[in-house]
């Protein structure tokens, strides 16, 4: 049971470069999110997915694209990377909010990514 | 706006002393709060989760507390390890979406 596993953990991209941030959940979780983290705030909801098919925009999403085709992978997608992307960025995935009062989240360990 | 303020933004402490970290939020309607551990270069981790009739619940050395009324929780960690160290995260759900509110978290640091 490997939990959440995020690909790369490091990745440094040029402006204006693509990438996809890879994410994979074993526990079939219905609910998958992509979250990123910069110093002095809090972790930001960027896009969330409550199932294959579905997915939403959390509070920061420009700039990224995410899709769900499979209860296991939810990728997220740098169009046209910029400065401003540096960040942290960390998957997470759980039962809906509703009922993630049980286990809370599974975070992945996080890709740290530098935009020059 | 829903936010989440976490009190102090950085702590030193000496192993083996007590410590309080402050959760103040605006979430509403409040759903639950859950506090978080999170290890340099790691993930979040879940400790302890608080809904809206507790009013404290321990976990081995943390004891979080949470008063709904006042809109505040905090973390006790008694007889502090090296391995305490680390960033704690107050994470708030409302009750009517998909979305929680992240405090930007509390770096302890604790030196032998």
């Amino acid at each position: 049971n490997a939990g959440v596993t995020q690909t790369p953990k490091f990745q440094v991209l040029k402006t204006g470069q693509s990438m996809t941030l890879q994410c994979a959940q074993d526990m079939n979780h219905e609910y998958m999110s992509w979250y990123r983290q910069d110093p002095g705030m809090g972790l930001r909801l960027i896009h969330y997915s409550v199932g294959a098919g579905i997915t939403d925009q959390g509070e920061v999403p420009n700039g990224y694209n995410v899709s769900r085709s499979t209860t296991e992978d939810f990728p997220l997608r740098l169009l046209s990377a910029a400065p401003s992307q540096t960040s942290v960025y960390f998957c997470a995935s759980g039962p809906t909010p509703r009922d993630q009062h049980v286990n809370g989240y599974t975070f992945g360990s996080g890709t740290r990514l530098t935009v020059v | 706006k829903n936010q989440v303020e976490q009190s102090p933004q950085s702590l030193i402490i000496l192993e083996g002393k007590n410590c309080t970290l402050q959760c103040n939020y605006t979430v509403s309607p409040f759903s639950n709060l859950r506090w978080y551990k999170q290890d340099t270069g790691r993930g979040p981790v879940s400790l302890t989760i608080m809904t809206f009739s507790e009013n404290t619940k321990s976990n081995r050395r943390y004891t979080a507390t949470l008063d709904a009324d006042t809109k505040q929780s905090s973390l006790h960690i008694t007889a502090s390890q090296l391995s305490d160290s680390a960033s704690y995260i107050c994470v708030v759900s409302a009750d009517n979406n998909n979305d929680m509110r992240f405090g930007a978290g509390t770096r302890l640091t604790v030196k032998p």
